[in-house]
């Protein structure tokens, strides 16, 4: 069955320190990655998502994540963190074989960045 | 705002009861799926509805069942609810095509469901 396993349950970084929020998945084939925030109180976002080509990937806020293949691997990454970044990440996997579409996410990483 | 709305927001039922969960997808949407998020969990997949049909299921039992409508919105029904049913259930919305499930999602806030 697939999986998703994410490393960190809970991360503490003063502000401008850097992140790695570690991902791996358990998927021979094709797979579509996607890491989600959750703010307190608001509804999961989407940071950004990798469906095929460049395996390093942009998103919105600063974040980055790069999708390693033969790691099983897409750890997200930011340069320097701000307050504002303190929420739950989430790693989630969509299998393109099989798959009604569904998404298996990781069981997430809370981030506290202190001022 | 993702243009997912769900309702209620919170609810509180007594075990063994049953429960209706709404969920509006975006606009031009015609998939929706359902998540049930325990406390430290991560979203745990229920079904999706693609075009008012069941077009997948996760690991929960039969008395978790849904609807699709013709506009696209959804519903999540719970009969006879056990304490564990206690979470927060999402529903996501996206479009897909029969060649293609594989797309973004896009979430409400949730429905904040506790048992007691």
């Amino acid at each position: 069955a697939q999986s998703v396993s994410q490393h960190n349950h809970h991360v503490i970084l003063s502000e401008a320190a850097s992140l790695e929020l570690g991902c791996n998945y358990s998927y021979g084939g094709t797979v579509n990655l996607f890491w989600y925030v959750q703010y307190p109180g608001q509804h999961l976002q989407l940071l950004l998502k990798y469906f095929s080509g460049d395996p390093l990937v942009k998103g919105i806020k600063g974040f980055e994540a790069e999708f390693i293949k033969s790691k099983f691997s897409f750890n997200l990454r930011k340069p320097s963190v701000q307050w504002s970044d303190t929420a739950e990440y989430f790693c989630a996997v969509n299998a393109l074989r099989g798959s009604q579409g569904n998404l298996i996410f990781g069981k997430g990483t809370k981030l506290s960045v202190k001022p | 705002e993702t243009g997912v709305t769900q309702s209620p927001t919170h609810l509180i039922k007594t075990r063994g009861q049953q429960v209706t969960l709404r969920c509006s997808s975006q606009s031009g949407h015609n998939t929706v799926s359902w998540y049930q998020q325990a406390l430290g969990q991560g979203p745990q997949f229920i079904f999706q509805y693609y075009r008012e049909e069941e077009n997948g299921r996760g690991n929960f039992p039969p008395r978790f069942s849904g609807l699709q409508f013709p506009n696209y919105s959804s519903e999540l029904n719970v009969n006879a609810l056990e304490l564990d049913d206690s979470a927060l259930y999402l529903c996501a919305s996206s479009f897909s095509r029969l060649n293609n499930m594989n797309t973004e999602a896009f979430f409400g806030q949730g429905t904040r469901l506790t048992v007691v």
